[in-house]
């Protein structure tokens, strides 16, 4: 089955601490991006990348990493969770450029920070 | 910059009624891409419609339908004879070439009640 894959679906973490949010999809996709959800907000893009090794800065970036090593993995890490980053996390891949073929969206992982 | 706009925080309808969700957008671009996702209580995004701006016919997937007004900059989902499964919180999202990036950029979404 076609599919992006998020891990964890949910993930209660304490200040500071180091965490990793994996990404991986099947479908061989050179597009791939990290999105947050708040309330009131939508989504808003954190980072994105068009292809292995090839990675940018989307409207919040401040305080998250990313890597593309491998076309199908594309994990989201917080090196230093902060309590304004508890929220639900949305990582998605495209066949191609994203504003003309939209996005298939892993499942979501909901992030708290206390 | 491009923007959307989802003015409704909530809606609700009746089970078997047609709910119309409003969406506009501003761009200064001729050609851009309009898409609808779904997002049901589990939280995971399902896309359901989407209408490029030189489509000659409004976009139709079942019971979805969207009603593309051009010169008014709306794009508005139509759903008919709505069932309980459709509620679930809906966003509307325009491709954003700002920065020399083709992206999505998302409404605030618009949370939908279906009643019995």
């Amino acid at each position: 089955e076609a599919q992006v894959t998020q891990n964890p679906r949910y993930l209660i973490t304490v200040t500071g601490k180091k965490l990793t949010v994996t990404c991986s999809q099947n479908m061989n996709h050179e597009y791939m991006s990290w999105y947050r959800q708040d309330p009131g907000l939508g989504l808003r893009q954190i980072y994105y990348s068009m292809n292995v090794e090839v990675t940018d800065k989307g409207d919040v970036p401040e305080g998250y990493k990313v890597s593309r090593k491998e076309k199908r993995n594309f994990p989201l890490i917080l090196e230093s969770p902060s309590p304004n980053q508890t929220s639900l996390y949305f990582c998605a891949s495209s066949l191609g450029r994203p504003g003309n073929y939209g996005y298939t969206f892993g499942s979501g992982t909901r992030l708290t920070v206390v | 910059a491009q923007k959307i706009t989802q003015t409704q925080p909530g809606m609700f309808v009746q089970e078997k009624e047609a709910v119309t969700l409003d969406c506009t957008y501003d761009t200064s671009d001729p050609s851009y891409g309009l898409f609808w996702y779904k997002q049901p209580s589990s939280g995971e995004m399902i896309f359901l419609i989407y209408q490029g701006s030189y489509d000659q016919q409004n976009a139709t997937e079942g019971r979805y339908s969207l009603n593309f007004q051009k010169a008014r900059k709306s794009a508005n989902l139509v759903i008919s004879a709505s069932q309980l499964g459709d509620s679930a919180m809906y966003f509307c999202a325009m491709r954003d070439l700002s920065g020399g990036y083709n992206k999505l950029i998302f409404g605030a979404g618009t949370r939908l009640a279906v009643h019995p």
